[in-house]
């Protein structure tokens, strides 16, 4: 079975301080992981992939399997990156739906 | 970008009567689409996967009499909420996968949801 963790419910930091959504993971095969961002009072839309290995908004993840983690990750916060943060993970074969984790709220304080 | 509506954007029902609700991808087909449910300050559950021409696939749980999916186009997959109840009450997001060859492969584009309050 596949599985998504994220630690925290609520990460609080101050603008321009680095930050690091924690994401760990458990699957079998050959995962495809991904964050989604929900800003307040919009859809869930895609940040980032781990295959496309891009810089969206300043926030970087790297897939790493020996810690079977794909940490969120952007070097200073600013006020608009305040939303829901969502990591998930699609299986390599089959209906490739995603599992989600519970969600991370980062609030950036001025 | 690929955008998905949802229709209603909220809905309030009586006991027992049924809530169709409807996921359509604007500017892209869409072999396969998903249903999930959230609850309050929870996370994106998947109910059910959703093909193009064929029956859909329900998570263990998900009762497939109570929630009909249906997915008659490329474009377009509803969501049958059956004799509902009050526990039924929740937030029903779909999504729409872009089909193999088209754009960034294995892409999961969201609705804004709908809101379910089943009095």
């Amino acid at each position: 079975a596949q599985r998504v963790t994220q630690p925290e419910k609520l990460l609080s930091v101050f603008k321009g301080a680095p930050v690091e959504l924690k994401c760990n993971y458990s699957y079998s095969g050959s995962p495809e992981l991904f964050w989604y961002v929900q800003y307040s009072r919009q859809r869930l839309q895609l940040l980032l992939r781990h295959i496309s290995r891009e810089s969206i908004k300043g926030f970087t993840a790297d897939l790493n399997k020996g810690e079977t983690s794909f940490h969120l990750k952007k070097p200073f916060a600013q006020e608009e990156d305040s939303a829901m943060y969502y990591c998930a993970l699609s299986s390599d074969t089959g209906r490739r739906a995603l599992t989600f984790g519970s969600g991370t709220r980062l609030q950036v304080q001025p | 970008g690929a955008v998905v509506s949802q229709h209603p954007s909220w809905v309030i029902c009586k006991s027992g009567t049924s809530v169709k609700i409807e996921c359509r991808s604007l500017d892209f087909q869409a072999t396969t689409m998903f249903w999930y449910r959230q609850f309050p300050k929870q996370s994106l559950m998947l109910m059910a996967t959703s093909n193009e021409g064929s029956k859909a696939t329900y998570e263990q749980g998900v009762e497939k009499d109570k929630f009909l999916i249906n997915h008659a186009s490329l474009t377009l997959s509803t969501l049958t909420v059956t004799s509902a109840h009050p526990e039924d009450s929740s937030f029903y997001i779909c999504s729409a996968r872009t089909s193999p060859g088209t754009g960034a492969r294995n892409t999961q584009y969201f609705g804004p949801g709908t809101r379910l309050t089943v009095l």
